[in-house]
């Protein structure tokens, strides 16, 4: 069984200033970790994903996260925040057992990402 | 990447009656999931939709409430059936492209509203 939890619902942070999203995860299998952003009336972009390959996963518009397997946490940062991050982001945890539980994504709750000019 | 369409974009539908939410992909794809978003909630897998084979359900889901079709590599269809305001969602078709690129891609969903 797997699933995600995202600390803090609601994050809010100037422009300019570092942002950080929480993601910890619980899986029985090692996981395929991910961050999607869905903009207000849009759908899920990808912005970035960690497949057991580098722990430090760089990702689309200046974002990038980090597995630490130790704490199994997978938080998102990104150095300066921008008007145009305001989103909701979500990390999302999949099974890399292959198989039947391929492309099975667990999602968290969400984060909605304020932006303070 | 792929580029996902789904029919309708948004519905406003009576209790009792049915629903089917089309997608639509640009190019051929491995494997298409069916996802709901609850008003205020995450995103929960509801199926996966197998081409010329019955769809294989999550836990909590069934096939007489969700009929799934895929008939061939770029398209599938939902079906919402005898709806009450507890299915107002907003639906996503999610496809993965190639198995070993691991990206999952998400349509921009059916915001669908039960009175």
């Amino acid at each position: 069984a797997q699933s995600v939890t995202q600390l803090g619902s609601h994050v809010s942070v100037s422009e300019g200033a570092l942002v950080l999203l929480r993601c910890n995860y619980s899986s029985s299998v090692p996981p395929y970790l991910f961050w999607y952003v869905q903009y207000p009336n849009q759908g899920l972009q990808l912005l970035l994903k960690y497949t057991s390959a580098a722990t430090l996963v760089k990702g689309i518009n200046g974002f990038e996260a980090e597995f630490k397997k130790s704490e199994t946490s997978f938080h998102l940062t990104k150095p300066s925040a921008h008007m145009s991050d305001a989103a909701e982001y979500f990390c999302a945890v999949s099974s890399n057992a292959g198989g039947t539980s391929y492309g099975k994504l667990t999602f968290g709750q969400g984060t909605i990402l304020t932006v303070h000019p | 990447s792929a580029v996902i369409s789904q029919k309708p974009s948004r519905d406003i539908c009576q209790r009792g009656t049915s629903l089917t939410i089309q997608c639509q992909v640009d190019s051929q794809v491995t494997m298409m999931f069916w996802y709901r978003q609850q008003p205020g909630q995450s995103l929960t897998l509801i199926a996966t939709a197998n081409q010329g084979s019955e769809a294989t359900y999550e836990s909590g889901f069934v096939i007489d409430k969700f009929p799934i079709s895929r008939p061939n590599l770029t398209f599938s269809t939902l079906t919402v059936s005898n709806m009450s305001p507890e299915d107002s969602s907003i639906y996503l078709c999610s496809v993965v492209k190639l198995v070993a690129s691991y990206e999952q891609f998400f349509g921009p969903g059916t915001r669908l509203t039960v009175l």
